[in-house]
């Protein structure tokens, strides 16, 4: 099992619906990402929070919405998705740079 | 930026051959390679990683090689079993890349019984 936590599973919304999608470790990680991942491609970086702040955003539109309430946690909040949004959303923690990334399993976005 | 390429994109071996997987990056001062595989429904999951400053690794089945004059790195399963099969991405991180991983494109391991 991961010791990256993410819920929900699967989510299904629709483009006017708000939901956020959570992470969670308690590995002492001090560095969390968001990543985008399309069939058969590889994950895309979308996030970094470094030390519970924002050191990177991949131009990711502003209907994406991160969120480090603490260091164990990671939320990502979603408003106003368009289909092509729909992919698998996968959080990982790292203890820092040269380290090795810890995947969660994901949760399956899917946008009506 | 880093730019990394991986072959083959699919791979299908019988059980108990050996199967691997090569990826080339182009950044010289990345100094670090990890392996994932992933399999359907799950996150990548870390199988294997090498530094720079080393030229093999090697865990049970599996091994990593570095060539870092040639700037390219190799995975080596030995006697696949089913459960290898996946996809598999390599990846390299350029220190002070707060951006961590490049991946490759992945690798669709299949290994037939």
């Amino acid at each position: 099992d991961t010791e990256v936590t993410q819920t929900p599973k699967h989510l299904v919304m629709g483009m006017t619906n708000k939901k956020s999608l959570k992470c969670e470790q308690h590995m002492g990680h001090r560095a969390m990402y968001w990543y985008k991942q399309k069939a058969k491609k590889p994950p895309e970086l979308m996030f970094v929070y470094s030390y519970e702040k924002l050191s990177i955003n991949e131009s990711v539109p502003s209907r994406f919405s991160p969120e480090c309430p603490n260091s164990s946690l990671l939320n990502l909040h979603l408003h106003a998705l368009q289909p092509e949004d729909s992919a698998l959303y996968l959080c990982a923690s790292s203890q820092g740079t040269l380290a090795p990334l810890h995947f969660g399993n994901g949760t399956r976005l899917t946008v009506t | 930026g880093e730019n990394v390429e991986q072959h083959p994109s699919t791979l299908s071996v019988q059980e108990g051959d050996s199967a691997v997987i090569k990826c080339t990056y182009s950044d010289s001062a990345s100094n670090y390679f990890p392996w994932y595989k992933q399999e359907l429904g799950k996150g990548p999951q870390l199988i294997i990683d090498i530094r720079s400053n080393v030229g093999e690794k090697k865990d049970q089945r599996i091994a990593v090689t570095l060539n870092k004059t040639a700037k390219h790195f190799s995975l080596h399963i030995t006697e696949t079993q089913p459960e290898d099969s996946a996809v598999y991405f390599c990846a390299a991180i350029r220190p002070g890349s707060a951006r961590q991983l490049t991946f490759g494109s992945g690798t669709q391991l299949t290994v037939l019984p």
